[in-house]
């Protein structure tokens, strides 16, 4: 079974601090996936990143980077120098690689507030 | 030109009552899906199309009935509403291939929800 653990429910920072999401996975499938969607107070669920299995390396995005540990199941989400417009609920998710059974499975999500 | 998209955003109704929500996207996805989110804001997979077909159905009450007219559209129809389906209901869709053996799958788009209160 999947599962995704995201263990801070909360996180409030000040603007230009930096904010790190944590997030463990289990999983007992070779071929899956990692993913972050963020959800601001509007609602809606935007996709940030993917990252499958077989590339570990990290990646930056903006102020976005990511750590991607196979060897402690993590995926980390870095927020450098964080603004007010990224205050919103952040849910990392898993899937595996098999098609049309696609399904993601999500953390339970972490909350953001960066006061200004 | 929105990728998918839901309506209605709102959806207010009495216990007991029939209503859908209806899906439709414009990516030329081939699977569609529905996702609920709870007051918890926890996100579960609830059923997913290919194609029109039904694929995965994650042991929802079969008075949730998904109906799929074509690969653009996923409507979602709930009889006899309770209130704890009292959510907000998310649809999204993929692209799928397979490369050899190995399957591929594009990231899930997701519409803007549509939050159901039963009263």
């Amino acid at each position: 079974a999947q599962k995704v653990t995201q263990a801070q429910t909360e996180i409030s920072v000040v603007e230009k601090e930096d904010v790190t999401l944590d997030c463990v996975y289990e999983t007992r499938d070779t071929t899956y996936y990692l993913f972050w969607y963020k959800q601001p107070p509007s609602g809606e669920l935007v996709f940030l990143i993917r990252r499958n299995s077989f590339d570990e390396q990290n990646e930056i995005s903006g102020r976005y980077s990511w750590n991607f540990q196979k060897s402690t199941s993590s995926f980390n989400f870095t927020i450098t120098a964080s603004q007010v417009v990224d205050s919103a609920v952040y849910f990392c998710a898993l899937s595996d690689s098999n098609l049309y059974d696609y399904k993601l499975s999500f953390g339970a999500g972490t909350t953001v507030t960066v006061r200004a | 030109d929105t990728a998918v998209s839901q309506t209605p955003k709102y959806l207010v109704t009495q216990m007991g009552n029939d209503k859908s929500i209806k899906c439709e996207q414009n990516l030329g996805h081939d699977t569609m899906y529905w996702y609920k989110q709870d007051s918890k804001k926890f996100l579960k997979i609830m059923f997913s199309y290919n194609n029109k077909e039904l694929i995965i159905n994650e042991t929802v009450p079969n008075r949730f009935s998904p109906k799929s007219p074509d690969k653009a559209h996923l409507n979602l129809h709930i009889n006899s509403l309770e209130l704890g389906d009292s959510a907000v209901y998310f649809c999204a869709s993929s692209q799928d291939s397979m490369s050899g053996q190995i399957a591929y799958n594009s990231p899930l788009h997701f519409g803007n929800g549509t939050r159901l209160t039963v009263t």
